[in-house]
């Protein structure tokens, strides 16, 4: 099974700050990841899929790179509405695995 | 717009069965997709369940394989989820969700929380 982990696990930025989420695969899943934002009380939202294409309706300050093992999606200009946890997902195989999750708090 | 609606008793009984509908509106099953469960336990991260086709092909996750059934009901645009002996380890907050290009999950139901109590 495909493992993902997820770095930091919790972050306090400010609004306006440039912030960067790490995602790592156990095994190489070319550019077949997703990331999610999700709010307390809510369903996850889809926000960037096959690694770095941005869901339609997604704010571009979100953005997303890698392939391979280490994936990345950054916030370009952190804004209040931001202030959520997110999580990594890939699907291989047919199964799906998620990562653990990165809080971002208010600083 | 496709929309999806989770519905199901709130409260099963340890070492019962937990029996979960997805109503799918906005979109008919039968034309194609993926379509998947997902759950989360309070304060913890997500675990994806298993996904079913319209023709009924089936994924399972494997920690979960031996109790769990998806089925699809094309007639009545909406998918089912059968978890068997099921524990207080299984109270989580059940979403479902559809596959989108066979590798992410593009919407979800707002999900619906489920309590093994006794």
């Amino acid at each position: 099974d495909i493992q993902l982990t997820q770095s930091p696990s919790f972050l306090s930025a400010s609004v306006g700050d440039r912030v960067t989420i790490t995602c790592r695969a156990s095994q190489g899943i070319s550019s077949y990841l997703a990331w999610y934002q999700q709010k307390p009380g809510k369903a996850p939202k889809l926000l960037i899929y096959a690694a770095s294409t941005l869901q339609s309706g997604v704010p571009s300050r979100f953005s997303g790179s890698g392939s391979g093992t280490e994936f990345t999606l950054t916030i370009s200009s952190l804004q209040p509405e931001d202030f959520a946890t997110y999580y990594c997902q890939q699907l291989n195989s047919y199964l799906f695995t998620f990562g653990p999750g990165t809080k971002v708090d208010i600083k | 717009q496709v929309q999806l609606q989770e519905s199901g008793p709130g409260l099963v009984k340890p070492s019962e069965t937990l029996s979960l509908t997805c109503a799918v509106s906005g979109y008919s099953i039968s034309s194609g997709y993926y379509w998947g469960w997902i759950r989360q336990p309070p304060g913890k991260g997500l675990e994806w369940i298993g996904s079913i086709y319209h023709s009924g092909s089936t994924y399972y996750n494997p920690s979960l394989k031996s109790r769990v059934t998806i089925s699809v009901d094309t007639s009545k645009n909406q998918f089912s989820l059968k978890l068997s002996s099921v524990t207080a380890a299984d109270t989580a907050v059940y979403y479902c969700a559809r596959v989108e290009g066979a590798n992410h999950l593009d919407y979800w139901g707002q999900g619906t929380l489920v309590t093994v109590s006794s």
